[in-house]
């Protein structure tokens, strides 16, 4: 079992739609969670950086930290399609500095 | 802010030759981590420098190496490249030790024939 899932996609939505992102981990000893924003043939850009279970909202995008059911979310309201890229989660422990990646989710937003 | 630059960004290489990518960190950044991406594999750690001093290693063999320079700037090297080599290498850097909030060049694509 890989440390960090992470469905790859793709996943194909209409602009406009609400967009459900997620990634489930093993290991209840990570303590920061993060979402990478990926376009084609760039690096990953931070997008979403939280600590504490519950919501963390910025603009249309808000991170979702269920610890106890080791399970994050990154939710996109009203999307659009320059949203179209590849969404990776990153979950990572400070006591080794150990960060472990998801295999990144494929999203494709048709105008 | 200049962001992190990377150089060069694609190259061809043959197997059995080396190959070294630089990368230069966002100004006061002092720490820098190198990844492989590839479209079966995603993105894999390789190595973490910090202070110039090699701090985290992920699980690649010996033939990838790597530097960190007084100025936290920082080169990777892989000699004797095999056909699977092949991939987009990325640099990340941040403020202070790998703490997961990175950022990242827009990566070296390598292409081995």
């Amino acid at each position: 079992q890989k440390e960090v899932e992470q469905d790859p996609g793709p996943l194909s939505v209409p602009e406009g739609a609400i967009v459900s992102l997620n990634c489930t981990y093993s290991n209840s000893a990570f303590q920061y969670f993060m979402w990478y924003r990926q376009y084609s043939r760039k690096g990953p850009e931070l997008l979403m950086y939280t600590y504490s279970s519950g919501n963390k909202e910025d603009g249309r995008f808000t991170a979702q930290v269920d610890k106890s059911s080791k399970y994050i979310s990154l939710f996109i309201r009203d999307s659009q399609p320059s949203d179209s890229a590849t969404y990776l989660c990153a979950i990572f422990m400070d006591s080794n500095y150990q960060l472990i990646w998801g295999a990144g989710t494929k999203l494709i937003i048709k105008p | 802010k200049a962001g992190v630059t990377q150089t060069p960004r694609y190259l061809i290489k043959t197997r059995g030759q080396q190959v070294t990518l630089s990368c230069s960190p966002i100004s006061g950044h002092r720490s820098v981590s190198w990844y492989q991406q590839t479209p079966g594999q995603g993105l894999q750690f390789l190595f973490e420098y910090f202070s110039e001093t090699q701090r985290n290693k992920g699980n690649f063999p010996g033939r990838f190496s790597g530097r960190q320079f007084s100025n936290s700037r920082s080169e990777m090297n892989v000699s004797t490249l095999e056909l699977g080599d092949s991939a987009l290498y990325l640099c990340a850097s941040s403020p202070q030790r790998y703490t997961g909030e990175l950022f990242f060049g827009e990566g070296s694509r390598l292409t081995v024939l």
